[in-house]
């Protein structure tokens, strides 16, 4: 069981706009920086936000982050076919001296 | 090109041993701070070792403490990840990990990773 907390799928059409949280605690998102990842199926993860907000340079500005208290937001906008895969959210936690993950959103492009 | 190769994933026997290498090349490795990252087959990412760039720094995960070793050796330009007294609960594909800047999370190259599974 993840400390950080992800909804299992969200799903939306194509061209539509979908976000997908990450709840923590105090001890992690609550005082640090979140990053997202993406990994399409049978590949390796890839980054994709850091810092809460900050796209990698080669990332497209329809992926977004954000953070508010003890939760992250990653939004995805125009949605594309090709932006199916699972999303992972990360954050270090200063109780467990660990990275930890979120278990991962599937998404699905209806 | 920036790149990480991990090898040395295996089919071993409950208790037995192997140890992981990660090849990186198309960057100055002695610089960066690296990771080992498993994930389990239809499960979630999970943090597995930190090592420093100097190696000096090391930290684990729980549930691998006492049983997997980090190492790195900068001459070489390489990661490994000594496991001992592995369990069916180390079955996953581990992959290495590059960490960009100063925060613990953020991965920003990843290797295709290498299989381990556990099982006799």
């Amino acid at each position: 069981q993840s400390v950080l907390t992800q909804p299992p799928s969200v799903s939306a059409a194509p061209g539509q706009k979908v976000t997908m949280s990450c709840s923590g605690s105090s001890s992690n998102i609550g005082k640090n920086y979140v990053s997202w990842y993406q990994q399409l199926p049978g590949t390796a993860p890839k980054l994709l936000i850091y810092a809460n907000n900050k796209r990698p340079s080669g990332i497209p500005d329809r992926f977004s982050g954000s953070k508010s208290g003890t939760s992250a937001t990653l939004g995805i906008s125009g949605l594309q076919t090709g932006d199916e895969a699972d999303y992972f959210c990360a954050a270090w936690d200063n109780s467990l001296s660990a990275v930890l993950f979120g278990g991962g959103t599937k998404l699905t492009v209806l | 090109e920036v790149q990480l190769v991990e090898s040395g994933g295996a089919l071993v026997q409950p208790g037995g041993s192997l140890r992981l290498s990660c090849a990186a090349s198309g960057f100055t490795f002695s610089s960066y701070e690296m990771n080992w990252v498993r994930q389990a087959p239809g499960k979630g990412l999970e943090w597995v070792s930190y090592i420093s760039s100097t190696g000096y720094t090391i930290v684990y995960a729980d549930s691998v403490k006492g049983r997997l070793t980090i190492s790195r050796d900068n001459a070489k330009n390489s990661l490994y990840l000594q496991m001992n007294s592995l369990r069916a609960e180390d079955t996953a594909v581990y992959y290495c990990t590059r960490i960009w800047g100063t925060s613990n999370e953020v991965f920003d190259v990843w290797g295709q990773g290498t299989m381990v599974t556990v099982s006799s």
